[in-house]
């Protein structure tokens, strides 16, 4: 059974930082493609970022409202996923989910979620 | 990148009605690579649609999905009582892989 479990999330101030982690189970890990993908309180989903598979180098992508701030990585001999956050805004508050991209091969829509973990930006 | 708009916002309908949800996209979607998820308060969205009109793995055949470029529909033929929730569009052939803004389907 594929199973994606988030880390991590809690209370930080503006200016802070935190280190997410995704443990991945029951597939894989290191075939996917993997995403970061994040829902303010009440709002949309909003992509956040991805890295590519070891065949296409582990590259990464970000969106621009966090390009610059936040890293993704991954460690496939701990089917682990990790987005490290640093100058964090109040605009950054949401649960924060990690999903498995469906191919192995390119982009493609997300088949597996974690139950999502809350990070919330507050003085 | 591409912006997806969904509609309506708010869908009010009875079980056992037909419900049809549209996204449209600023820009063609390549290869039809656009997904639909479903969303219930407090879960993870869970993917029910790809390549436009491909249903997930465990999706009640009652989910279809159609359209191409910058038209797509979800249409649920009968609504069941679990399938009121949010629901979102998203393209995945170009980056920024995006979401559109979600359609509420509620109980009338």
């Amino acid at each position: 059974e594929v199973q994606l479990v988030e880390s991590g999330g809690g209370l930080v101030q503006p200016g802070g930082s935190l280190r997410l982690s995704c443990a991945a189970s029951g597939f894989t890990f290191s075939d996917h493609y993997m995403d970061w993908v994040r829902q303010a309180p009440g709002k949309g989903l909003e992509w956040v970022g991805r890295t590519r598979n070891k065949a296409n180098s582990y590259t990464t992508e970000y969106a621009a409202s966090v390009k610059g701030r936040f890293t993704i990585s991954r460690d496939d001999s701990k089917n682990s996923l990790y987005l490290q956050m640093n100058s964090l805004k109040t605009e950054d508050t949401a649960v924060y989910y990690c999903a498995r991209v469906l191919t192995t091969v390119g982009g493609g829509p997300f088949d597996y979620w974690g139950q999502g973990t809350l990070v919330t930006v507050s003085s | 990148e591409i912006v997806l708009t969904q509609s309506p916002g708010t869908l009010s309908l009875s079980p056992g009605e037909r419900a049809t949800l549209s996204c449209r996209a600023s820009q063609s979607v390549s290869s039809s690579y656009l997904a639909w998820y479903q969303q219930k308060p407090g879960q993870a969205p869970r993917l029910l649609i790809y390549g436009a009109s491909s249903r997930a793995t465990g999706i009640p055949d009652r989910f279809s999905g159609s359209g191409s470029g910058t038209d797509f529909t979800l249409t649920i033929s009968r609504l069941e009582p679990e399938d009121f929730a949010v629901y979102y569009c998203q393209q995945y052939g170009s980056s920024p892989p995006g979401f559109g803004q979600g359609t509420k389907v509620e109980i009338k």
